[in-house]
């Protein structure tokens, strides 16, 4: 079990688009559509913003949509906000009923 | 309400136990999976382990394995992490956060509000 890659930084401008990239291996992101994303604040617990690579929990903002490719999972976030500047982390199951998180990326809004 | 409401800090010693608790309310705590994740200061997030409540089945990340022991309650609907033989690379936050019904529901939208680890001699 190794750690997801992601970008350490993302920046955009308010309203810009930015794409936060997760790869794996074939053992986890590329075997199951079993990825979610996290939102954190600092010094405040994670928040799940993405499950099973696209599907958003009740109450999360439609600016944020989820996806993947082969062992590379992907965020998005459109029309970006202020309030959007945070650490963002991809996670994926592993199987064996292991999970397995990225190394995290902080977004900045310019 | 769901809450998930953890243990206070705590201040251990190089080669000490730990156990830190995780006390459910507002939902039927054996329904639910129960993931353990930690942060050790301006690091990253690290799953450690998953316990579900109904029969107490457990699996561990390889980097614990032999170390963390996951245990449930279910008369208080309490959720135990024991981490063994500890080191300063310990130190960290340690959440428990509410899964789903199945074993391949990742941490949820519930999280506890975290239990500050330290580690120090």
């Amino acid at each position: 079990q190794s750690t997801l890659t992601q970008p350490a930084s993302v920046s955009g401008s308010p309203g810009q688009s930015i794409t936060i990239s997760c790869t794996g291996t074939s053992s986890d992101v590329g075997s199951y559509n079993l990825v979610s994303w996290y939102q954190q604040y600092p010094g405040k617990a994670p928040k799940l913003m993405i499950y099973e690579v696209s599907k958003r929990p009740s109450g999360v903002s439609d600016r944020f949509s989820g996806s993947k490719s082969g062992n590379t999972a992907s965020l998005t976030l459109s029309g970006l906000q202020a309030e959007d500047e945070a650490d963002y982390y991809c996670c994926s199951y592993a199987g064996s009923g292991t999970f397995v998180f990225g190394i995290g990326t902080k977004v900045t809004v310019l | 309400q769901v809450q998930l409401v953890q243990s206070g800090a705590e201040v251990k010693k190089p080669g000490a136990s730990l156990k830190v608790s995780c006390k459910a309310s507002g939902y039927t705590f054996t329904n639910y999976y129960m993931h353990w994740v930690r942060q050790a200061p301006g690091q990253g997030l690290e799953w450690m382990g998953i316990i579900n409540p109904s029969g107490g089945s457990t699996s561990y990340a390889q980097k614990f394995q032999g170390r963390v022991t996951l245990t449930r309650d279910t008369s208080t609907s309490t959720v135990y992490m024991e981490l063994s033989s500890l080191r300063s690379e310990d130190t960290a936050v340690y959440y428990c956060a509410r899964g789903g019904t199945v074993t391949t529901s990742p941490p949820g939208g519930f999280w506890g509000q975290g239990t500050l680890v330290t580690v120090s001699s």
